[in-house]
């Protein structure tokens, strides 16, 4: 009964490839986001989807597509993986979509990319 | 640029005593900011948020103070617990045309050691 998970928890790969990390939320919430923790550790968000409608969306090279089939899942897609890439993805989600709705954090993917 | 700071990356505190996590900021537009803790291996879990109309919140024994003329906030853990070792994630949001939205800009962390 996980409110947030993320398949796969770990994924190495090969830069140039395409991968994708999956993303389901059971909370019943409208809003989900995916985040990145670099190796800094500095935690940044990516996306945004509200009623599978993006929202918010930083500045993020257009290799990284999301895609929100319906509102329980926000998938993130990358094609031509770099080594940059390597990094923690959180996915989260939260009822609403403003600053006082809490969100509440997948476990995280560590993707690899050698 | 880093518009949330946690210049200490960690701190070391007894069993018993007082935690005070610092985080200053630096964007004046920011008007709503958060705590978040996460164990290894687990993704952050909220801990307790504070309004830029407020200069204190407090949820049991953790309590946010927030300073906005000095672009400061902390969170005070009294009593300190074992179980309270963690990473402490300050974060704060933006007053958007639209209103505050979730674009949360989060600092670096502290990490906290609570030792029995």
């Amino acid at each position: 009964d996980t409110a947030v998970s993320q398949t796969p928890k770990y994924l190495v790969t090969q830069m140039g490839n395409d991968k994708s990390i999956k993303c389901e939320q059971n909370l019943g919430h409208d809003t989900m986001y995916w985040y990145k923790q670099d190796s800094k550790k500095f935690l940044k968000i990516m996306f945004s989807y509200n009623n599978k409608e993006l929202i918010i969306n930083e500045t993020v090279p257009n290799r990284f597509s999301p895609k929100s089939p319906d509102k329980a899942h926000l998938n993130l897609h990358i094609n031509s993986l770099e080594l940059g890439d390597s990094a923690v993805y959180f996915c989260a989600s939260s009822q609403g979509r403003g600053a006082w709705d809490t969100q509440y954090f997948g476990p995280g993917t560590r993707l690899t990319v050698l | 640029d880093q518009q949330v700071k946690q210049n200490s990356p960690s701190l070391s505190v007894q069993e018993g005593r007082i935690s005070i996590l610092n985080c200053d900021y630096t964007n004046s537009m920011f008007d709503y900011f958060l705590w978040y803790k996460k164990y290894p291996a687990e993704g952050p879990t909220f801990l307790i948020s504070i309004s830029s109309i407020k200069d204190k919140n407090e949820d049991g024994r953790f309590t946010v103070f927030l300073n906005k003329s000095a672009k400061h906030l902390s969170l005070h853990i009294v009593p300190s617990q074992p179980g309270d070792s963690a990473v402490y994630f300050c974060a704060a949001s933006p007053m958007n045309d639209g209103g505050s939205q979730g674009n949360l800009i989060f600092g670096k962390g502290t990490k906290l050691s609570v030792k029995p």
